[in-house]
């Protein structure tokens, strides 16, 4: 076990649609990542959240969007959902700013039918 | 439990042999090569990282070897064991972001 939580654990939901995926760090972990694995892309770095601010952006659509709360917490928002987002959505986490050494959560299984 | 799906390379080894992963990379910048195992069903778990101006770095059961001349990174694994059936990972980092290649699906026969 991680430390780090996942929710839910599975999503099932229609094109069209926004869901919010929840994840919560480690205990004193500042940093909060979030990544999209998926058949054909493999595992993607989507966004970085440190101490509530935005730290780093990767290959994260404009219909997704993201969010680090006051107690670290961070929810990833997908909107206008499509058949093509369908994936494993990760959480990790890592005391640092800007570490390689991550601890990843179970993940949500997102299905967009 | 659930699994990637990826079309991966597959390493299928016998319980108690030595396993050895490759992986070559593209950015010579990178500054931190990592290797990362995900069981099914779980998300990647950290192994062992080595610095850019290293060759060689060893830790428990597990050795990974760099060579910046071809780009390539590698990951031994000693007396594998049936726990360490997994998809395994390389990453760099590129700009403080970790960037992960396709992986490797180890499968380790009793």
């Amino acid at each position: 076990d991680s430390g780090v939580t996942q929710t839910p654990k599975h999503l099932i939901t229609a094109t069209g649609q926004r869901v919010t995926l929840r994840c919560s760090p480690r205990s004193g972990d500042l940093s909060v990542y979030w990544y999209q694995q998926s058949l054909d892309q493999g595992l993607q770095f989507l966004i970085q959240y440190y101490n509530g601010e935005e730290r780093a952006k990767g290959n994260i659509l404009e219909r997704f969007s993201a969010q680090q709360f006051p107690d670290l917490h961070s929810e990833l928002n997908l909107s206008s959902l499509e058949l093509g987002d369908s994936a494993l959505y990760f959480c990790a986490s890592s005391p640092r700013g800007s570490s390689y050494e991550q601890y990843f959560g179970p993940g949500t299984r997102l299905t967009v039918t | 439990g659930e699994s990637v799906g990826l079309h991966l390379p597959t390493l299928s080894v016998q319980e108690g042999d030595n396993s050895i992963i490759n992986c070559a990379y593209s950015n010579s910048a990178s500054d931190y090569f990592i290797w990362y195992k995900q069981e099914s069903g779980k998300g990647p778990q950290f192994i062992i990282d080595i610095r850019s101006n290293m060759d060689k770095r060893q830790g428990q059961r597990v050795t990974v070897l760099l060579n910046k001349t071809v780009k390539h990174l590698s990951l031994q694994i000693a007396a594998t064991q049936p726990g360490d059936s997994a998809v395994y990972f390389c990453a760099e980092t590129r700009g403080g972001k970790l960037i992960f290649g396709q992986g490797t699906e180890l499968s380790v026969k009793p």
